[in-house]
């Protein structure tokens, strides 16, 4: 059973439509993460979700929207996509609580590209 | 901000030898982290040391930190075509829980 699975693993729309990827987590644990990682492998943190709360959130354009329905699953919206936004989005679940993170479980990534 | 710099950038060495990775890092940190990334694939975590610790093993990996100097390293010993992948640090700060990642480390061990 794969602990965090991601869908869809491979996204290419047009700029200025709205996409839409989802995360599913069977492993129990308490924090999901949204990260980005971008076409020189750097990953950034996007956002974190604490027990359906969110608790971290970078400084992200507002055009990506997170959402949490249950603890076992963080979704991510993105509205109006740039080209800019072309990357691999990593979802990860963590058993420990945000302050006091440890090791993150990732998912395969979603590889986005925006034409 | 970018928290962990992985030195080398490429690293390419044959099966048998053994390889180490480098990481440095810029305010004080809470632990560390490597992971490895095959080509295409998520991160899988390997180890973490936490900021109190200096030395940690696993298997043939051995991780040391030095807080003072705000560096890691981790050793890959005996390697193997497999562990061909980027490896990734990342570090937990002192005053943040982010887990913060450097650019990586691209590894390839030819058979």
């Amino acid at each position: 059973d794969t602990a965090v699975s991601q869908t869809p693993k491979y996204l290419v729309t047009q700029m200025g439509n709205d996409k839409s990827i989802k995360c599913e987590q069977n492993l129990g644990h308490d924090t999901m993460y949204w990260y980005k990682q971008d076409s020189k492998k750097f990953l950034k943190i996007m956002f974190s979700y604490n027990n359906k709360e969110l608790i971290i959130n970078e400084t992200v354009p507002n055009r990506f929207s997170p959402k949490s329905p249950d603890k076992a699953h963080l979704n991510l919206h993105i509205n109006s996509l740039e080209l800019g936004d072309s990357a691999v989005y990593f979802c990860a679940s963590s058993p420990q609580t945000a302050f006091n993170t440890g090791e993150l479980f990732f998912g395969e990534g979603s590889r986005l590209t925006v034409l | 901000s970018q928290q962990g710099e992985e030195d080398p950038q490429a690293l390419s060495i044959q099966e048998g030898e053994n390889a180490t990775m480098n990481c440095s890092y810029k305010t004080s940190i809470n632990n560390l982290q490597w992971y490895r990334q095959n080509s295409g694939r998520g991160l899988v975590h390997l180890i973490l040391i936490r900021s109190n610790e200096r030395e940690k093993h696993s298997g043939r990996l051995r991780v040391t930190l030095d807080t003072s100097k705000k560096s890691s390293s981790l050793l890959i010993t005996a390697s193997r075509a497999a562990d061909t992948a980027s490896y990734f640090c990342a570090t937990v700060g002192g005053s943040n829980y982010k887990l913060t990642f450097g650019k990586g480390t691209l590894l390839t061990v030819n058979p």
